[in-house]
């Protein structure tokens, strides 16, 4: 079971963007793939989009798209995820996560 | 697009009684492949989910054997067999049957209070 580590904490403005990166070890996603998911705060989960890069396969929720890009370093086994245009509603906790494993998440804090 | 309904939305349990939490599907979840593709998570407070079950009724690695996943199609339950304190948390089912790498999609989620 691959583990997952993500990047820390961020605060933005509105705005600008935000890349939030998300180490595997123990294994890699090259084949099974890594998603990010949103969870605002008191809210459920909202997936924001997936990638298999064996595949070299991408897709987005059609919420996020043109907004958010999801790419990964084969070299380092990280994945990240880019959200651009932030907005004060943008302010959530963002998990990367496999089928059987998330990560421990990043608070991002979107503020005018 | 795919719709999980989960109910109840909450539920209080009394220790050592069971508890189960429905979740249905807008369209069957069973692949082409002979798989079905609906996931079960908890997520306790300040945590990050982890998986308990996956197509499902397979219980993952190290889950208690009192938590049992069920259903086929569209319907789908999870049954706590006899609740202790620590199944605290939100439950979420969650469903990702177009591959690759496909949509997730969750339902609701279901907050189990002692």
């Amino acid at each position: 079971q691959v583990q997952l580590v993500q990047s820390g904490a961020e605060v933005k403005m509105t705005g600008s963007s935000v890349k939030v990166s998300c180490k595997a070890s123990g294994g890699t996603f090259t084949m099974y793939g890594v998603n990010w998911v949103r969870q605002a705060p008191g809210q459920g989960l909202e997936w924001m989009g997936g990638i298999i890069p064996f595949f070299r396969s991408t897709n987005y929720a059609q919420k996020f798209k043109g907004r958010v890009s999801i790419t990964t370093d084969a070299a380092t086994s990280t994945a990240y995820m880019e959200l651009r245009s932030l907005r004060s509603e943008d302010t959530a906790i963002f998990y990367c996560a496999t089928v059987d494993s998330w990560g421990q998440g990043t608070l991002v804090t979107v503020s005018s | 697009d795919i719709v999980l309904t989960q109910t109840p939305l909450s539920l209080s349990v009394t220790p050592g009684q069971p508890a189960s939490i429905s979740c249905k599907s807008s369209q069957s979840l069973l692949h082409t492949d002979g798989k079905t593709y609906l996931y079960w998570y908890l997520q306790k407070p300040g945590q990050s989910p982890q998986v308990l079950i996956y197509e499902a009724s397979t219980r993952f690695s190290g889950v208690p054997d009192r938590f049992r996943g069920s259903g086929s199609g569209t319907d789908f339950t999870l049954t706590i067999s006899r609740v202790e304190a620590e199944d605290v948390g939100i439950y979420y089912c969650m469903q990702n049957l177009h591959l690759p790498p496909g949509t997730w999609t969750f339902g609701q989620g279901t907050k189990v209070e002692i």
